[in-house]
């Protein structure tokens, strides 16, 4: 298994263009989430998905989107970049419900604003 | 609110020394901990994790913590320490049972092991 993989690896981007982060997980994870990483500030959590169709908003989804179209896959957009959001981002999946169980980090992705 | 306090944000120890990071949580509830470490360049990975029975936890590595209800603290600790550990250590909680929610991180401490 690969794990949880994501694209790219890093990315500049200029005020006010969009893309989106690459997430794939294959484990057949049902809970995907997606974290940013910011210096001296831990992760915080953007938004998550407990299955194909279902997301909801974690502590700071402004400025972004998801969609969970199949279970493998979590991407997250950007649609209008700005420099808050430059940060190291990170996807995690979890097997099920239960909160005892790990989340697996992917490699993570970093973004750079100008 | 939810939060996660780590101590210290930068340790630097020489090889051999002993290690014990703070990691102390505010919580309404029952709980699950984790401790995750992230090597230079490197996804962060799971270390060792509480969710029931005896507080004391051992990880891999040679890493073990403790969980004291009384003091919400959960530290981690590792008798010897070595050149590779050299490493970014974040403390994680959750709430225990059947959720969706995210972990909740501390802001992490940076270790650092001197030769």
């Amino acid at each position: 298994n690969a794990g949880v993989t994501q694209t790219p690896k890093f990315r500049i981007l200029k005020i006010g263009q969009s893309m989106t982060l690459q997430c794939t997980q294959d484990m057949n994870h049902n809970y995907m989430y997606w974290y940013r990483q910011d210096p001296g500030m831990g992760l915080k959590l953007i938004y998550y998905s407990v299955g194909a169709g279902i997301t909801d908003k974690g502590e700071v989804p402004n400025g972004y989107n998801v969609s969970r179209s199949t279970t493998e896959d979590f991407p997250l957009r950007l649609e209008l970049a700005a420099p808050s959001q430059t940060s190291v981002y990170f996807c995690a999946s979890r097997v099920d419900r239960h909160s005892y169980n790990e989340q697996f980090f992917g490699p993570g992705t970093r973004l750079t604003v100008l | 609110a939810q939060s996660v306090s780590q101590h210290n944000h930068h340790v630097i120890l020489s090889e051999a020394a002993s290690l014990e990071l703070g990691c102390n949580y505010s919580y309404g509830g029952t709980v699950n901990l984790f401790w995750y470490v992230q090597y230079p360049g490197q996804h962060l990975q799971l270390l060792l994790k509480y969710f029931s029975g005896d507080p004391l936890v051992k990880g891999i590595k040679g890493f073990e913590a403790e969980f004291i209800k009384s003091k919400f603290s959960f530290n981690l600790r590792k008798p010897s320490v070595q050149w590779s550990d050299t490493a970014e250590y974040f403390c994680a909680v959750i709430l225990s049972g059947g959720g969706a929610d995210g972990l909740t991180f501390g802001k992490g401490t940076h270790l650092i092991i001197q030769p």
